[in-house]
């Protein structure tokens, strides 16, 4: 089964729009992390943010904001106002503190910003 | 800081050479990873270890193996290269504590290796 789940394959938007990537996720641990990784078109993998299972607070950085949702296993990001220097591929991963050993990842969702 | 570094960043092979990645970390992590990336596809975890003289299959090891005989370096060896193995492949390491204390923790990753087989 798939751990992360990220049922956006490809998204276009216009320059300025918002827009928001998901990802789903499965475990039965009760501690895990979840991340979210850029890789944009030169193919280095950026980190992004790490949300830690018993910290539910959302967050927000300059015109990124992550969505928590323990309810419905969720952990959502949104840019503002999207700009060409978005456009890169965004993989979603989980990490579980207590059983174990892997990193898993989503799919990733390729997101195009249109000029 | 280093980090993760990765040789080489290019490779091109011909179908039944063999050649190793390498993979070496300076932050004393303990696990390290191997990921390969289709084009445009995900990551799919070839192999991992979880501290030196352990190794462990992932989701793909068919064609490649691993050693960890230190805790700084984890090369990737292929063997009899195929076509199929034509990917990009990135190391990763991490210092794995689990639990509360683990909220620090992330994965750090290599730059990448583009490896064709023709």
């Amino acid at each position: 089964a798939q751990k992360v789940t990220q049922a956006q394959t490809e998204i276009s938007v216009v320059e300025k729009e918002d827009v928001t990537l998901d990802c789903v996720y499965e475990t039965r641990d009760t501690t895990y992390y979840l991340f979210w990784y850029k890789q944009p078109p030169s193919g280095e993998l950026v980190f992004l943010i790490r949300r830690n299972s018993f910290d539910e607070q959302n967050e927000i950085s300059g015109r990124y904001s992550w969505n928590f949702q323990k309810s419905t296993s969720s952990f959502n990001f949104t840019i503002t106002a999207s700009q060409v220097v978005d456009s890169a591929v965004y993989f979603c991963a989980l990490s579980e503190a207590n059983t174990g050993n892997q990193f898993y990842f989503g799919t990733g969702t390729s997101l195009t910003v249109i000029p | 800081n280093a980090g993760v570094t990765q040789t080489p960043k290019f490779r091109i092979l011909k179908i039944g050479q063999s050649m190793t990645l390498q993979c070496t970390q300076d932050m004393n992590h303990n696990y390290m990873y191997w990921y390969r990336q289709d084009p445009g596809m995900g990551l799919k975890l070839i192999y991992y270890s979880v501290g030196a003289g352990i190794t462990d299959k992932g989701e793909v090891p068919n064609g490649y193996n691993v050693s960890r005989s230190t805790t700084e370096d984890f090369p990737l060896r292929l063997e009899l290269a195929a076509p199929s193995q034509t990917s990009v492949y990135f190391c990763a390491s991490r210092q794995r504590t689990g639990g509360r204390i683990g909220a620090l923790e992330k994965l750090f990753f290599g730059s990448g290796t583009q490896l064709s087989v023709l």
